[in-house]
């Protein structure tokens, strides 16, 4: 059974420009979540979706983060415009029950 | 809220010798407790969790975590390291009588296992 796959692993890029990751989540996973961790941090949840629908975006920074999840199956973070502090991985995961299973993430370097 | 304390930045133990990385967590009722692994460049894996039962958890690889609810605590063990086990080491914790809410996570302890 595939994991969670995510696109891509790595990306730089200048500070304002705009950035998109991708995920694809286990199958049959109705869950959905995107975090961000920071170098020598644990993952701070940024987003959580029941299907196709946000039910927790409380962390999520509006003015220049967005996130989708249509059809309630693969997902897609954006940022727009990026900013220096915006630097880290960012970790897509999806669970069953209660535990989560997590993608290998994308490093994200805003220089 | 809920919160995770990981105070070891870093574990150091030799192979063969019995490892422990310690957190403790607060929350306003009974807790769900998890720890995952993340080997470089790769995504946290699921090691084992605490829901309800018997204070003593059996997870992945041979690691296992025991419950303390008066301690507050969920140290992760193994009797016998490897240098494989080397690894970042995270502990969770969700409170369920909040609803529907997520994984708070530790900042990580970095476990090294020499040989």
């Amino acid at each position: 059974e595939a994991g969670v796959v995510q696109s891509p692993r790595y990306k730089i890029i200048e500070k304002k420009q705009p950035v998109a990751f991708w995920c694809n989540p286990i199958s049959g996973h109705n869950t959905l979540y995107w975090y961000r961790q920071n170098l020598g941090q644990g993952p701070e949840l940024l987003i959580r979706y029941e299907n196709e629908e946000a039910v927790d975006d409380s962390q999520l920074p509006k003015d220049r983060f967005s996130a989708e999840r249509l059809k309630g199956v693969d997902s897609t973070l954006k940022i727009q415009p990026a900013e220096l502090g915006d630097s880290a991985v960012y970790l897509c995961a999806s669970s069953e029950r209660d535990i989560q299973f997590f993608g290998p993430g994308t490093r994200l370097t805003v220089l | 809220a809920q919160s995770v304390a990981q105070p070891e930045d870093q574990v150091n133990v030799a192979e063969g010798n019995p490892l422990t990385v310690k957190c403790t967590y607060s929350v306003s009722g009974n807790p769900y407790l998890f720890w995952y692994v993340q080997y470089p460049n790769r995504g946290l894996q699921f090691l084992l969790k605490y829901i309800t039962g018997d204070n003593l958890v059996k997870g992945s690889y041979g690691f296992e975590a025991e419950f303390n609810k008066s301690q507050t605590s969920f140290h992760l063990k193994k009797p016998s390291a490897l240098v494989s086990d080397s690894a970042l080491y995270f502990c969770a914790v969700r409170d369920p009588f909040s609803g529907y809410s997520t994984l708070t996570f530790g900042k990580g302890t970095m476990l090294l296992v020499s040989p």
